[in-house]
């Protein structure tokens, strides 16, 4: 089947620090990538919706100058956090969508969790 | 803005078939319903997915209700590696132009036991 693939699976950084997180679709070209966030215990929260070749849509209360997301080709998704603080640290996933026939279906990455210390 | 319905808990002996509901009650005539699970710190995984038809594949059946206004999961035998949280999703209509966008309830946190 397809496959998302998230780098760095965890990282460790420090407050007022940046940090990259990478989804790669391995085996297919996706068009549109999405964001989420997930806090211990809780659902995943959509965080916004990456197309190729144009700037990413956000949902309401995602700060787009600090979740820098580009997607620059049919195969890679970037986020960066800028500027992380304490409360940025979660886990982050990805996925993306697999044009195959009816009904799209999304595959996600492993997630990546940050800590920010 | 989930619009399924899902029991927040199950529990299933291993060996057994878990049977995880699902209300969408309100899915229109070309929304489809999707089923993912989430093993704890591990991306979700797609399950299934069908319109109005049952479906089968390797990992599980689905169930599909003649109005469609619920469906079924079926893991005809749960092992303890199918402990995780399964998610129920219709296709959401969800800004952007009408492209599918997943969006997540709670789901149904399943356990196996032995």
């Amino acid at each position: 089947g397809a496959v998302v693939s998230q780098h760095p699976s965890r990282v460790i950084c420090k407050s007022g620090t940046s940090v990259k997180i990478e989804c790669r679709s391995l085996d297919f070209q996706a068009t549109t990538m999405f964001w989420y966030r997930q806090f211990p215990k809780q659902s995943l929260m959509l965080m916004a919706t990456s197309n190729e070749g144009s700037k990413a849509t956000y949902e309401q209360g995602v700060e787009k100058d600090k979740f820098l997301i580009n997607h620059a080709s049919l195969t890679l998704s970037t986020l960066t956090v800028t500027s992380a603080h304490p409360e940025d640290s979660s886990f982050y996933i990805c996925s993306a969508r697999a044009s195959r026939g009816s009904g799209n279906t999304i595959y996600f990455g492993e997630g990546s969790w940050l800590t920010v210390v | 803005d989930a619009k399924t319905t899902q029991p927040p808990s199950m529990d299933c002996a291993e060996g057994r078939a878990a049977n995880l509901p699902c209300n969408h009650s309100t899915i229109s005539g070309n929304e489809y319903v999707y089923w993912y699970r989430q093993i704890h710190s591990q991306g979700p995984q797609y399950i299934i997915h069908g319109l109005k038809n049952n479906e089968t594949n390797e990992m599980a059946s689905l169930i599909i209700t003649e109005d469609r206004k619920s469906s079924t999961l079926i893991l005809p035998h749960a092992t303890l590696r199918d402990t995780a949280v399964y998610y129920c999703i219709v296709r959401d209509l969800h800004a952007s132009g009408g492209s599918y966008i997943p969006t997540f309830g709670r789901g149904t946190s399943l356990i196996v036991h032995p």
